[in-house]
């Protein structure tokens, strides 16, 4: 099955410098990539996602680049804010052959700290 | 739009009694659900899928005579957790897939549940 490795597990940065978060899947056959945004005691929020057909793409502070080579995406978060402090997670879906719905494997989670 | 509830959100039980946990998407249709459960400072584990008016599928290792899952209409999916132990406190998060996209999902708030 799919297994999503992510990095770094903890990051700490200062406010209004930027934030980069790596995951890698080991499934070639995973063609959706979302990101979630979980804050303490609440379910995750989808930021931002990213389909195999495409290598970027940017939500106003908010980038995701996709490799389907080397099979790793990632997060950037610009100009960071207290309020962005959460636990981020990558997450690849594998549709299986034939069905309308794709499985979502999740990385570990990274644990984002933007000091003022 | 995209919102998915939860109810309760959280619940303590006493250890041997059932609990259900209920999942409503409340703006759009989800012809598939997703049960995850997440211990502390974890990532999400998917538990089991469910399909309108179909058995859920669940994940190995995942009990399904232990966690009942019911995915009555298009909008409500439910899951009772049976004879409930300590071992079974955790955070329970629904998703719901949307028509439109078939692997985008949407998360609920979670519930929190404590057996005593």
């Amino acid at each position: 099955g799919e297994n999503v490795e992510q990095h770094p597990s903890t990051l700490s940065v200062q406010e209004g410098d930027s934030a980069v978060i790596k995951c890698t899947y080991s499934d070639s056959a995973s063609n959706y990539f979302p990101w979630y945004k979980q804050e303490l005691g609440k379910g995750p929020q989808l930021i931002i996602d990213i389909r195999s057909n495409v290598g970027e793409k940017k939500d106003q502070r908010i980038a995701v680049t996709l490799n389907k080579t080397a099979k790793h995406f990632s997060l950037h978060i610009t100009e960071t804010q207290p309020e962005d402090s959460a636990v981020y997670f990558c997450a690849a879906s594998n549709p299986a052959g034939g069905t309308s719905y794709g499985k979502l494997t999740f990385g570990q989670g990274t644990i984002l700290t933007v000091h003022p | 739009g995209a919102v998915v509830s939860q109810h309760p959100s959280w619940v303590i039980c006493k250890s041997g009694t059932s609990v259900k946990i209920e999942c409503r998407s409340l703006d759009f249709q989800a012809t598939t659900m997703f049960w995850y459960r997440q211990f502390p400072k974890q990532s999400l584990m998917l538990m089991a899928t469910s399909n309108e008016g179909s058995k859920a599928t669940y994940e190995q290792g995942v009990e399904k005579d232990k966690f009942l899952i019911n995915h009555a209409s298009l909008t409500l999916s439910t899951l009772t957790v049976t004879s409930a132990h300590p071992e079974d406190s955790s955070f329970y998060i629904c998703s719901a897939e949307t028509a439109s996209f078939y692997d985008e999902q949407y998360f609920g708030p979670g519930t929190r549940l404590t057996v005593t």
